[in-house]
């Protein structure tokens, strides 16, 4: 089963809107990342929160995390067409060794 | 520095001929991961190598998959007699030396289609 499980697995929204995405995982982490793929493309990453950390912005993402609740959530504000992608949380396991992600959030923005 | 760099981009097969899927890691970079990715579905974690051995192939199918990370050269999966279910985008990636924030970079994939 996956270590991480992302809702909604679609979101469609008007462009200028906010998109508010969340991440459940099962097992303790160290950090937590959220990355995006383009469809057909590689993912990228967009940024990393530390266990140790509740939240953390970087220009229009804003990320949180809840370790009691085991979750993450991404927040994407005044949203753009551009923004239209598929959007994964990934942890590593305990061992460090192995990066799993979650089904992903498929999101359109529409203009 | 270029990025993970993946070849073929897209990989065309008949039932039970073999694919041979190539990653060159970013420079620098000791770690090398394969996951595949059908449509719709997010990334499953096969392979996590480094160069000459393998760390953890507890994702990797049991028979006709196999991975390798050599000294010199890039990280190949190859995938043996291939069927229809092996369609999918098999992306590599790479990282520096682990440590608790490490992120992963990814190639543009490899879509290999089963004909």
């Amino acid at each position: 089963s996956q270590q991480g499980e992302e809702d909604p697995q679609a979101l469609s929204i008007q462009e200028g809107e906010n998109a508010t995405m969340n991440c459940s995982y099962k097992t303790s982490i160290n950090n937590l990342q959220w990355y995006r793929q383009n469809s057909g493309r590689g993912l990228v990453h967009l940024i990393l929160i530390r266990s140790n950390e509740r939240e953390k912005h970087s220009g229009r993402l804003r990320v949180t995390l809840d370790t009691s609740k085991k979750s993450s959530s991404l927040l994407i504000t005044a949203s753009r067409a551009a923004d239209t992608a598929s959007y994964f949380c990934a942890t590593f396991n305990n061992a460090g060794n192995m990066l799993t992600f979650g089904g992903g959030t498929r999101l359109m923005v529409k203009p | 520095n270029a990025g993970v760099m993946q070849n073929p981009r897209h990989l065309v097969r008949r039932r039970g001929q073999e694919a041979r899927l190539r990653c060159s890691p970013m420079k620098g970079h000791s770690h090398v991961y394969w996951y595949r990715q059908l449509p719709e579905e997010g990334l499953k974690f096969m392979v996590y190598l480094q160069k000459e051995n393998i760390i953890d192939e507890s994702g990797m199918p049991k028979e006709r998959f196999s991975a390798e990370f050599p000294k010199e050269g890039p990280s190949i999966l190859r995938i043996q007699q291939v069927v229809r279910g092996d369609s999918a985008a098999y992306f590599c990636a790479s990282s520096p030396v682990l440590t608790g924030d490490t992120e992963a970079f990814f190639g543009q994939g490899t879509r290999l289609t089963v004909v």
